[in-house]
């Protein structure tokens, strides 16, 4: 069974970092592209970043370009989405999610909340 | 970026009866292998979305065949034959052709 745990959410002031951890279990995680997804409190899905297999190749959303940083370790099965100069409308539930052209599954989130 | 507009926004529906959601495009959704990337997801309240419907009308393993997806190039439809009390939910339609991709604003099905 295919599943993607994310942690490492949390209350944050404005201009901070944080970073969160996603691990895929049930298929073979380096030979997917995999992505983060997010959805503010009360609003619709928006798309974040995307890495491919060997963590060579990286897109990012404008919003976030400069300030967030996809990376993985295909050894732990772990992707991680590191987040610095954080701002309130970063304040979203963040979710993990494989193949990113196709969304096949998604992990249940972690919220992340940007407040002073 | 490629906009995808949805309607309705909010989709009133009486349980037995069908349901359609319209998501229309900017641009030909079409990928370079031919393939149409657009997928259909379902997020229940409380919980992560769902991929209901993949590259426009495959309906994923375990979903109902109540659920239906036709359409092409920037046109689709997501069609429900008779609504169920756990169909309530937001749909979304989503483009995976050209990045960035683009989600559909949200279609909120309820039970009249």
């Amino acid at each position: 069974e295919v599943q993607l745990v994310e942690s490492g959410g949390g209350l944050v002031q404005p201009g901070g970092s944080l970073r969160l951890s996603c691990v895929a279990s049930g298929f073979s995680f380096r030979t997917y592209w995999m992505s983060w997804v997010r959805q503010a409190p009360g609003q619709g899905l928006e798309w974040v970043t995307y890495i491919n297999p060997d963590g060579s190749e990286k897109f990012y959303v404008d919003s976030v370009k400069g300030r967030f940083t996809i990376s993985r370790d295909n050894a732990e099965s772990s992707l991680y989405l590191q987040m610095s100069g954080l701002r309130v409308d970063d304040t979203a539930v963040y979710f993990c999610t494989r193949a990113p052209r196709n969304l096949d599954y998604w992990g249940q989130g972690t919220l992340v909340t940007i407040s002073s | 970026d490629v906009v995808m507009t949805q309607s309705p926004l909010s989709l009133p529906v009486t349980l037995g009866q069908p349901a359609s959601i319209s998501c229309r495009s900017s641009q030909s959704l079409v990928y370079s292998d031919a393939n149409t990337l657009l997928h259909w997801f379902q997020q229940r309240p409380g919980q992560s979305p769902r991929r209901l419907i993949y590259k426009v009308s495959n309906r994923e393993s375990g979903v109902p065949d109540r659920f239906s997806g036709s359409g092409s190039g920037t046109d689709f439809t997501l069609k429900i034959s008779s609504v169920e009390t756990e169909d309530v939910g937001v749909y979304y339609c989503m483009q995976g052709t050209h990045w960035p991709f683009t989600f559909g604003q949200g279609t909120k099905l309820e039970i009249k």
